[in-house]
């Protein structure tokens, strides 16, 4: 399977826990987004990288959340000290070189904080 | 304040009939894509569009960008069950790099 793949698919934890979610995207992709989807809503952009520079990041991310790419292939999502409204679908997508923006995205992981 | 208006954002019809999901936007986009989302799973790309007035096909699904390309429809010829699901439309803002989705449009087409 060549998509987008990412770990774990659920989550729960407690609040005030720290979780870490991981996304790899295509091979050879060099964009990396994450984005937030909560109940009945479009996905919200978090973040994005451009191998492994962060080039981008929402007012949505908190300074509890911190994302990384280290060497430009996949990418870690981590919050700290969760709360319940971090409650949501977490997506990670990517996308090529200019000119193909179109981003495909991985199955999601599902945080649920308690 | 929604950048990206999307409607219905409900729609339940029977098989057989047709219908069109909009979105719309005052703001140019690059790029609009469409994606289906199943519960549980991430969004799953229908279609691109990137020129203006563009028509692209899919079996019995017709999309359209706007010449503008502020807005785009989703247009289902004879609607069957398998075409249940959450529509969603997603822009990319010329000069930026994050999809603006719409609130999506959670179609449910009854037997």
């Amino acid at each position: 399977d060549t998509g987008v793949s990412q770990n774990p698919r659920h989550k729960i934890t407690k609040r005030g826990q720290n979780v870490t979610f991981r996304c790899d995207p295509i091979s050879e992709h060099n964009r990396l987004y994450w984005y937030r989807q909560t109940l009945g809503q479009g996905p919200e952009f978090l973040t994005y990288f451009q191998n492994e520079a962060q080039l981008e990041k929402s007012r949505l991310l908190s300074d509890r959340f911190s994302a990384e790419r280290p060497k430009g292939s996949f990418s870690t999502l981590e919050i700290q000290r969760t709360e319940q409204g971090d409650s949501a679908m977490y997506l990670c997508a990517s996308s090529s070189p200019p000119g193909r923006e179109t981003q495909y995205f991985g199955p999601g992981t599902r945080l649920l904080v308690l | 304040t929604q950048l990206l208006e999307q409607s219905p954002q409900f729609l339940s019809i029977q098989e057989g009939e047709n219908l069109t999901v909009y979105c719309n936007s005052s703001s140019v986009f690059s790029s609009l894509q469409w994606y289906r989302q199943e519960p549980g799973e991430g969004p799953v790309l229908l279609v691109t569009v990137v020129t203006g007035g563009e028509v692209k096909k899919l079996k019995r699904l017709t999309f359209q960008f706007g010449d503008a390309r502020k807005d785009s429809s989703l247009h289902i010829t004879a609607a069957q069950p398998g075409d249940t699901g959450l529509y969603l439309c997603a822009g990319l803002i010329q000069g930026a790099q994050k999809l603006v989705f719409g609130q999506g449009t959670r179609l449910t087409i009854n037997p």
